[in-house]
């Protein structure tokens, strides 16, 4: 109950292209809902996130759909560009006292 | 650059052997969080502590071992060395009460390789 899957675990992107990157979880006590962004030999960095009480949160071309009945949340990104090219973590966090739990990454590659 | 620094970058250690990895969390942020990510892996949680104090366990290993000390560096002992603990070991820092929005703030990491 406390797992974040993560799908897919890798994909390729035609650039201008949409990326979609999905999670799923099943405690429904999760209220915070992070995407990280992380560059080879880099760490990661939060990129948008979203509680629950929102469908959508969008910041420039990258978007969250967040479905509450479903129990799962999704990145999307728009006109995707090479320097998209990244690993993206999703995560879910019960409330400020707990740790966040990770799904497993996608490594997204953009092709000029 | 995030503010959360972490040395050294790279470490190049032999397998028994024991290292300590350093952490100097974003000024004024209270907790630190140390993660291990191996090669192609995801993010696995180890430990968290909070204004000196131990505040969560995840994966840690015995052989590993960390502290927060006043001035609220970090520091992560790895002992023991096996090869399967070759790894980036991150840190990370967050703000705490009102400031604190969720946002982990990581370093670059410290590459170890153990031969």
């Amino acid at each position: 109950q406390q797992q974040v899957k993560q799908s897919p675990q890798s994909l390729i992107v035609q650039k201008g292209g949409i990326s979609i990157i999905n999670c799923a979880y099943e405690n429904t006590a999760f209220d915070y809902f992070p995407w990280y962004q992380q560059f080879p030999g880099k760490g990661p960095a939060l990129l948008i996130a979203i509680r629950p009480d929102v469908s959508e949160k969008k910041e420039g071309r990258f978007t969250i759909s967040f479905n509450k009945s479903a129990k799962q949340f999704s990145l999307h990104i728009m006109d995707s560009q090479p320097g998209d090219s990244a690993t993206y973590f999703c995560a879910a966090r019960k409330g400020s006292n707990y740790q966040l739990i990770w799904g497993a990454g996608t490594k997204l590659i953009i092709k000029p | 650059d995030s503010g959360v620094t972490q040395t050294p970058k790279h470490l190049i250690t032999a397998t028994g052997q024991r290292v300590t990895l350093r952490c100097s969390p974003r000024s004024g942020d209270l907790s630190v969080y140390w993660y291990q990510q191996s090669l192609d892996q995801g993010l696995q949680f180890l430990i968290q502590y909070y204004n000196g104090e131990e505040r969560a366990k995840g994966n840690i290993l015995e052989r590993f071992s960390a502290q927060q000390f006043p001035d609220l560096h970090s520091e992560l002992n790895l002992s023991s060395l096996e090869l399967g603990d070759s790894a980036l070991y991150f840190c990370a820092s967050s703000p705490q009460g009102v400031k604190n929005t969720g946002e982990l703030f990581f370093g670059e990491g410290s590459r170890l390789t153990v031969l």
